[in-house]
């Protein structure tokens, strides 16, 4: 069974400060990983998208790596800013369509 | 373009009612995903319907059981409601035979007293 591990699970940082997140997952047989932004009690926003043969995908100040082979990807966030945080969340989708969701990394960046 | 729309936004109900939550995709999606957030427990995966039939479920009991329409809208049902059904319950839809990127509607806080 598909397993996705997230760290740290909280992080702390002050603004302007690049940073980067962990997302682990345990079987590499993936079509692809998401990245998402969660707000409180919000739904989700989906950042970036990157397929199983894609290595990363950039998206203004983000980027997003993925080494399918260890079963690793990473989200770079460039420059933050208070407005980047949120919880975020990687997730993978499997052949049975379903995405599998890590625990998530809940991101303070303080003014 | 419209997103991904759910209602209610909170539905609060008793031990043993059912509840129906509902859910509306991106015009043109054809796939409805639904998720739980509970607390403490992440997202896991519920029920996937497309063209009308269920095509995959999680790991949930069967008193957890939906549909979608032929406009491609899904309701979720949960029958006789227990208190660790309090969750966020999170709508999803995409183009299955496109775009495998999945948009997520803002969710249906339901809470079980």
């Amino acid at each position: 069974k598909q397993e996705v591990t997230q760290i740290p699970a909280a992080l702390s940082v002050p603004e302007g400060e690049n940073l980067v997140l962990n997302c682990s997952f345990t079987d590499s047989a993936i079509y692809n990983l998401q990245w998402f932004r969660q707000d409180p009690g919000k739904g989700l926003t989906s950042l970036l998208l990157i397929q199983s043969s894609q290595r990363e995908q950039t998206s203004g100040r983000l980027n997003a790596s993925l080494d399918k082979s260890s079963g690793r990807s990473t989200l770079y966030i460039a420059a933050s800013q208070p407005g980047d945080s949120a919880t975020y969340l990687c997730a993978v989708k499997t052949g049975a369509n379903n995405l599998f969701f890590g625990t998530g990394t809940r991101l303070t960046v303080i003014p | 373009e419209a997103g991904v729309t759910q209602s209610p936004t909170h539905l609060i109900k008793t031990r043993g009612q059912q509840a129906t939550l509902r859910c509306s995709p991106i015009s043109g999606h054809t796939s409805v995903y639904w998720y739980q957030q509970a607390l403490g427990l992440g997202l896991q995966f519920l029920l996937w319907y497309d063209e009308g039939e269920e095509r995959n479920r999680g790991n949930f009991p069967p008193r957890f059981s939906g549909r979608q329409f032929p406009n491609y809208s899904s309701e979720l049902n949960v029958n006789a409601l227990e208190l660790e059904d309090s969750a966020l319950y999170l709508c999803a839809s995409n183009d299955y035979r496109g775009s495998y990127e999945q948009y997520f509607g803002p969710g249906t806080r339901l809470t079980v007293t």
